[in-house]
């Protein structure tokens, strides 16, 4: 099975920085990531597919990027609206993986 | 615009079942594959089982193989997760969620399961 691996799992950063989530997969997934926000006690929000496709409605602030086995997240300017927890996730042959989570905290 | 509701959870003892349902509207059901994906407390997500859109194919985690069974009605637009031989490591809020290209575009507000004696 192929494993997900975020970094880092916690992430402290201020209103206006950019930041940058890893996802690391175990062998080549070729573009097939997806990148999620949840907030607490919420449903999770998709934000990127296939590693760099903005979904509909989402801020351009949001950019996802990579191929292979490395794909990054990136936040331009990071808002109050945008502390939450994402998470990454992958499909293959019949199973779907997340990653474990990294939480945007404010510094 | 597509709704997602989520039902049926709540507290059963160790060993127990239960149903959940997911009940759609908003969009074609019967056109799109469907997915549970569940959150321990405190926890991550965890993919636990896909149905095609015609009800063809089913996946599952192996964590849940052969103890949960996805199904659907597409004349009731409702998906169903029958959970058997539940443990106390099944505690979590489940999602219903419709799929798109491998991910997951939309989801419920999700139902809580609590395994319990």
């Amino acid at each position: 099975d192929i494993q997900m691996t975020q970094s880092p799992s916690t992430l402290s950063a201020s209103v206006g920085d950019r930041v940058t989530i890893t996802c690391r997969a175990s062998q080549s997934i070729s573009s097939w990531l997806a990148w999620y926000q949840q907030k607490p006690g919420k449903a999770p929000n998709l934000l990127i597919y296939k590693a760099s496709s903005l979904e509909s409605g989402v801020p351009s602030r949001f950019g996802g990027s990579g191929s292979g086995t490395e794909f990054t997240l990136s936040l331009s300017s990071l808002q109050p609206d945008d502390f939450a927890t994402y998470y990454c996730q992958h499909y293959n042959s019949s199973s779907w993986t997340f990653g474990q989570g990294t939480k945007v905290e404010i510094k | 615009q597509v709704q997602l509701v989520e039902s049926g959870g709540g507290v059963v003892q160790p060993g127990g079942s239960l149903r959940l349902s997911c009940a759609a509207s908003g969009f074609t059901f019967s056109s799109y594959g469907m997915h549970w994906v569940r959150q321990a407390p405190g926890k991550g997500l965890e993919w636990v089982a896909f149905i095609r859109y015609d009800g063809s194919d089913k996946y599952y985690a192996d964590s849940v193989k052969g103890r949960f069974t996805i199904s659907r009605d597409n004349s009731k637009n409702t998906l169903y997760l029958q959970m058997n031989s539940l443990r106390a490591e099944d505690t979590a809020v489940y999602y219903c969620a419709k799929e798109r290209s491998s991910t997951m575009d939309y989801w419920g507000q999700g139902t809580l399961v609590t395994v319990s004696s």
